[in-house]
């Protein structure tokens, strides 16, 4: 069967550096997202990755590794208002969006 | 600015009962999707539409319903509500069919089935 998984609580402390990690076990694959989830809002997109390497968006990083199934997201400087879940979602060699039960990050001050 | 609206934004109904949670979007957007969150499990998508007529069915799509008569909007039916349909229901648009580009979300629905 198709899989992803994440851990499903982390914990960090304002101003530090805090990475989240999915492993994805699927059929073929033709795409990584991660998109953000404040808790009684819409997910929004963040990134996403179809070759290896990291990618940099301000604050915000996100790396794949295809050949070990395997993505982070890397937030740097945390900021209260990250408080949030973080969805990691892979596109498989049907094209169907396969979805992470999320992360939920707490920031404390 | 372009949006993606559903209503209504909370809803409790009793078992039995015809619900339908509207989804209105402005991107113009061909693709749009209807999809569940429950706690503990990843977003799982009901049905899916790649545009007007079209219509499929996605991995939990029993007992729900859509229709797409315009580019706009694609109401969700639950035809008979169970309380294994209390959840929350997000709807999303896409410019690609494909899932290798961006979702846009709607604020989500609420609907608890008593």
């Amino acid at each position: 069967g198709q899989n992803i998984d994440q851990p499903t609580e982390m914990t960090a402390t304002e101003g530090a550096i805090v990475q989240i990690n999915c492993t994805y076990q699927t059929s073929g694959f033709n795409g990584l997202f991660w998109y953000q989830q404040h808790a009684g809002e819409a997910p929004t997109f963040l990134s996403y990755n179809v070759l290896d390497g990291l990618e940099e968006k301000g604050r915000f990083s996100s790396f794949l590794s295809r050949s070990k199934g395997y993505s982070y997201l890397l937030l740097k400087e945390l900021q209260m208002k990250d408080s949030a879940s973080y969805l990691c979602a892979v596109t498989d060699s049907n094209y169907q969006l396969i979805w992470g039960a999320g992360t939920k990050l707490i920031i404390k001050p | 600015d372009a949006e993606i609206t559903q209503s209504p934004r909370h809803k409790i109904t009793e078992t039995g009962r015809q619900v339908t949670l509207a989804c209105h979007q402005t991107w113009n957007h061909n693709n749009m999707f209807w999809y569940r969150q429950d706690l503990g499990h990843g977003l799982r998508l009901i049905h899916y539409s790649y545009g007007v007529h079209d219509t499929n069915k996605g991995e939990v799509s029993d007992g729900y319903s859509v229709s797409r008569s315009n580019t706009e909007d694609l109401p969700l039916t639950l035809e008979s509500a169970a309380s294994s349909q209390t959840s929350v229901y997000f709807c999303a648009s896409s410019e690609v069919a494909t899932n290798t580009g961006e979702l846009f979300f709607g604020e989500g629905s609420r609907l608890t089935v008593l």
